[in-house]
């Protein structure tokens, strides 16, 4: 049973573009949804990260938008740069578990 | 600040032998640590939650006496991959919450085990 869906699996824009990304969650204990960032070879950074208080949250080129009702937020890259290729995980935990449920992935490709 | 490091970064080993991946807390004290495995171009899979001072606690289907997680201090973590075989072969990573915080995790660079 997949608890954070992400969508698209694969995503290709273009320098200067917006790169959405989407994650749909069905439990609703969840209150913590990070971001995070991975590169070949390398492990996973915490990139931004939002709680269900706030619709939407943001840090330089990168925003979380989030509709509680909808059981849905999404990561919005502005400006996409060739150095923001990479594959991107979105998360979700809930208080009193520790653990993170995560999202299947997202290939990004900013073509320059 | 946050960092958590992993040693090795890469280890190449024969099918039978046992292999040790630790897992450190630089700047921060962390009184839990993740695991987890990856495989190519997929997410990550936890497979377990090891605690400072007492026994790990394992997701369902990971195999404890294959997996052994020492948590001896509150910046150390080891897994151990005993008698490895070639289906073992994967990307392993570890994670870290400081203390007080505990919904965030910070992962560490990760250790890319090859089993011949």
């Amino acid at each position: 049973q997949q608890q954070v869906k992400q969508s698209p699996q694969s995503l290709i824009v273009q320098k200067g573009g917006i790169s959405i990304i989407n994650c749909a969650y069905e439990n609703t204990a969840f209150d913590y949804f990070p971001w995070y960032q991975q590169f070949p070879g390398k492990g996973p950074a915490l990139l931004i990260a939002i709680r269900p208080d706030v619709s939407e949250k943001k840090e330089g080129r990168f925003t979380i938008s989030f509709n509680k009702s909808a059981k849905q937020f999404s990561l919005h890259i502005m400006d996409s740069q060739p150095g923001d290729s990479a594959t991107y995980f979105c998360a979700a935990s809930s208080r009193g578990s520790e653990k993170l449920v995560f999202g299947k992935g997202t290939k990004l490709t900013v073509n320059p | 600040g946050a960092v958590v490091s992993q040693h090795p970064s890469r280890v190449i080993c024969k099918s039978g032998t046992s292999v040790k991946i630790e897992c450190r807390s630089l700047d921060f004290q962390a009184t839990t640590m993740f695991w987890y495995r990856q495989f190519p171009k997929q997410s990550l899979m936890l497979m377990a939650t090891s605690n400072e001072g007492s026994k790990a606690t394992y997701e369902q289907g990971v195999e404890k006496d294959k997996f052994l997680i020492n948590h001896a201090s509150l910046t150390l973590s080891t897994l151990t991959v005993t008698s490895a075989h070639p289906e073992d072969s994967s990307f392993y990573i570890c994670s870290a919450h400081p203390r007080g915080r505990t919904e965030t995790q910070y992962f560490g660079p990760g250790t890319r085990l090859l089993v011949l």
